[in-house]
């Protein structure tokens, strides 16, 4: 089955730590993944899309089809990243599975 | 400036009572998508569309309508709601290809 894991629901830090959210997926075929963030009240906005290779924000993700994962990274945390993030998989067969999200909060 | 508009942004409403829920686009895309967002549990699917008169159900379809007579809208139905329907609704859109969703800003249903 197809399945998009955050196993951890709220992550915090200091500010200029690294952070690291963790994203695991289960899914036979090439996946499409990315990452999602969501700012109080505010609407979802797409951060990362495997594919590109690029750095939003200081953060950067990178798929590992052996651990079947796609974290996201920073190296030092700032408090204005303080959010929801969701990581999500597209399976090509126009269904688009969403995480159930990790809060990070960023401590001054 | 290119955006998912949706309205009304906050609903109450009582049981039984159908309502509507609407969604615009206009970035001529032509992937579709209603998610629900509830604590605990993430952003899950409703019902998608991959074009114009082409919808699919997602994982929690029932109790649910979409329709997508034109490409730039795709309203959200609930023909008799119920309080399990009280959630967090988003819309969402894409172009074809490996690109993400632009999400509108959310409606706020409450059913009671």
């Amino acid at each position: 089955a197809q399945r998009v894991t955050q196993p951890e629901k709220l992550l915090s830090v200091f500010k200029g730590a690294p952070v690291e959210l963790k994203c695991n997926y289960s899914y036979s075929g090439s996946p499409e993944l990315f990452w999602y963030v969501q700012y109080s009240r505010q609407r979802l906005q797409l951060l990362l899309r495997h594919i590109s290779r690029e750095s939003i924000k200081g953060f950067t993700a990178d798929l590992n089809k052996g651990e079947t994962s796609f974290h996201l990274k920073k190296p030092f945390a700032q408090e204005e990243d303080s959010a929801m993030y969701y990581c999500a998989l597209s399976t090509g067969t126009y269904k688009y599975i969403f995480g159930t999200g990790t809060r990070l909060k960023v401590l001054a | 400036e290119a955006q998912v508009t949706q309205n009304p942004r906050y609903l109450i409403t009582v049981t039984g009572k159908k309502l509507t829920v609407t969604c615009s686009q206009n970035m001529n895309h032509e992937y579709m998508s209603w998610y629900r967002q509830d604590p605990g549990l993430g952003l899950r699917q409703i019902y998608y569309s991959m074009n114009v008169e082409v919808t699919d159900k997602g994982d929690v379809p029932e109790g649910y309508k979409v329709s997508r007579k034109e490409k730039r809208n795709f309203p959200l139905i609930l023909e008799s709601p119920s309080p399990n329907q009280t959630s967090l609704y988003f819309c969402a859109s894409r172009p074809q290809g490996e690109y993400g969703y632009t999400f509108g800003s959310g409606t706020r249903l409450t059913v009671v």
